[in-house]
């Protein structure tokens, strides 16, 4: 069975960092690129970053560019958002997604989310 | 404000049809494909379409997906209390150079 569990998830004060990280189970983790998504409280969901399968190509939402960095481990099958100098809009629940094989812009395999809070 | 836009809610009795509506441009429906999720608040989001108007392995007929440019529906017939759920729609951006999604449509089960 495929699955996506988030971890890392906290507390943590305005400007300070946190990294997050999605542990893949159930498929070929190499054979997919793998997104995040966020969505903030009462809010709706906002694409944050995408990484290509191999790790070779990586893109990211406008407010987050330049402050986040996804990366992914193939031998480990789990993927990672290094988020620096956080600031109140950043607090969201995080899920990884995978991305579809069948559908370039698709995400077939969500996770439950990790909380972020970003609170002084 | 979402490139996409979506009716904040909708609404049905059991066993009736529901339908959303997802509006965007040449950038983003006008050129790609379309997928929708439901999301459950607390649970994973989940693929309901892909491609338009594939359904994923698993997902009930009941759902339905179509598209003409630059707009593109998400139909679910007989409604049950189980339907009961945000959906989003979503594709890639051009202009944004992202994937974008739309702002959500809560369904509620009368």
């Amino acid at each position: 069975q495929v699955h996506l569990v988030e971890s890392g998830g906290g507390v943590v004060q305005p400007g300070r960092s946190l990294r997050v990280s999605c542990a893949a189970s159930g498929f070929i983790f190499r054979d997919n690129a793998m997104h995040w998504v966020r969505q903030a409280p009462g809010k709706g969901l906002e694409w944050v970053a995408m990484i290509s399968f191999d790790g070779s190509d990586k893109s990211y939402g406008a407010s987050v560019k330049g402050r986040f960095t996804v990366s992914r481990d193939n031998l480990r099958d789990t993927l990672s958002l290094q988020m620096n100098d956080l600031g109140p809009d950043d607090s969201a629940v995080y899920f990884c997604a995978r991305g579809s094989r069948d559908d370039l812009w698709a995400l077939d395999v969500w996770g439950q989310g990790t909380l972020v809070t970003v609170s002084s | 404000q979402s490139l996409l836009t979506q009716p904040p809610s909708a609404s049905g009795t059991p066993g009736q049809t529901v339908t959303i509506a997802c509006s965007g441009g040449s950038s983003n429906i006008g050129s790609y494909s379309v997928s929708w999720y439901s999301h459950v608040p607390g649970r994973a989001p989940k693929l309901l379409i892909y491609g338009n108007d594939q359904r994923p392995s698993g997902v009930p007929a009941r759902f339905s997906g179509s598209k003409s440019a630059p707009s593109a529906s998400l139909a679910i017939s007989s409604l049950q209390s189980d339907d009961e759920a945000d959906y989003y729609c979503s594709t890639w951006d051009d202009d944004l150079n992202a994937w974008v999604f739309g702002g959500g449509t809560r369904v509620t089960v009368l």
